[in-house]
């Protein structure tokens, strides 16, 4: 009865290789994010899709590429992985209720480190 | 509106209040969040404030807002060492964009 679940939990790769990270969110909602979490534990947002349609990109470089294949699932590819890429990227959710405030559910994470 | 910061570590001793700040720079956020972090997880939900009040209170929780000065503070009263986490505040500027501070680390001493 996972609401928001990534995969993987944690991924080591050498610096140039192309990877991807899975999301899904099984309650129904209609937004989906993808955030980056640096050694910091500064939360920056990176994409925002709604109804699988890319909403916000927040000046990622053009490396991540988000694909939404439905309003279920958002998946980040990153190619050519940089050392600066290391960190915890999460997924999150929430509601297109019409309403501003909104909850956000947030996926467990997935540790990057790139070597 | 990126900056958000918050203090980076707090520690208090159990039972104690906690006080947990945060300054935004967006002045047409129209909520602001309160988020937990607990080891090895994502973010949960505490409260959130719309930007017209000046306090909301939830149980052991606090939250005040000063506006003009774009201030936010978390009180967590009678704190508990389950209270310790990271927790983060977050500006809604627009409708589906969220910028979040830097998580003040909240240690509970015994």
């Amino acid at each position: 009865d996972t609401a928001v679940s990534q995969t993987p939990k944690y991924l080591v790769t050498q610096m140039g290789n192309d990877k991807s990270i899975k999301c899904e969110q099984n309650l129904g909602h209609d937004t989906m994010y993808w955030y980056k979490q640096d050694s910091k534990k500064f939360l920056k947002i990176m994409f925002s899709y709604n109804n699988k349609e890319l909403i916000i990109n927040e000046t990622v470089p053009n490396r991540f590429s988000p694909k939404s294949p439905d309003k279920a699932h958002l998946n980040l590819h990153i190619n050519s992985l940089e050392l600066g890429d290391s960190a915890v990227y999460f997924c999150a959710s929430s509601p297109d209720s019409g309403i501003w405030e909104t909850e956000q559910f947030f996926g467990p994470g997935t540790r990057l480190t790139v070597l | 509106g990126e900056d958000v910061e918050q203090s980076l570590f707090l520690s208090v001793r159990e039972g104690d209040s906690s006080v947990i700040n945060c300054t935004y720079t967006d002045s047409s956020s129209t909520y602001l969040y309160w988020y937990k972090q607990e080891p090895g997880a994502g973010l949960q939900l505490l409260t959130y404030i719309f930007s017209n009040m000046d306090m909301k209170q939830d149980q052991r929780l606090t939250v005040l807002l000063n506006k003009k000065d774009k201030h936010l503070s978390l009180r967590i009263a009678d704190t508990q060492t389950g209270d310790s986490a990271i927790y983060f505040c977050a500006e809604q500027p627009n409708f589906n964009k969220f910028y979040f501070g830097s998580g003040t680390k909240l240690n509970v001493k015994p």
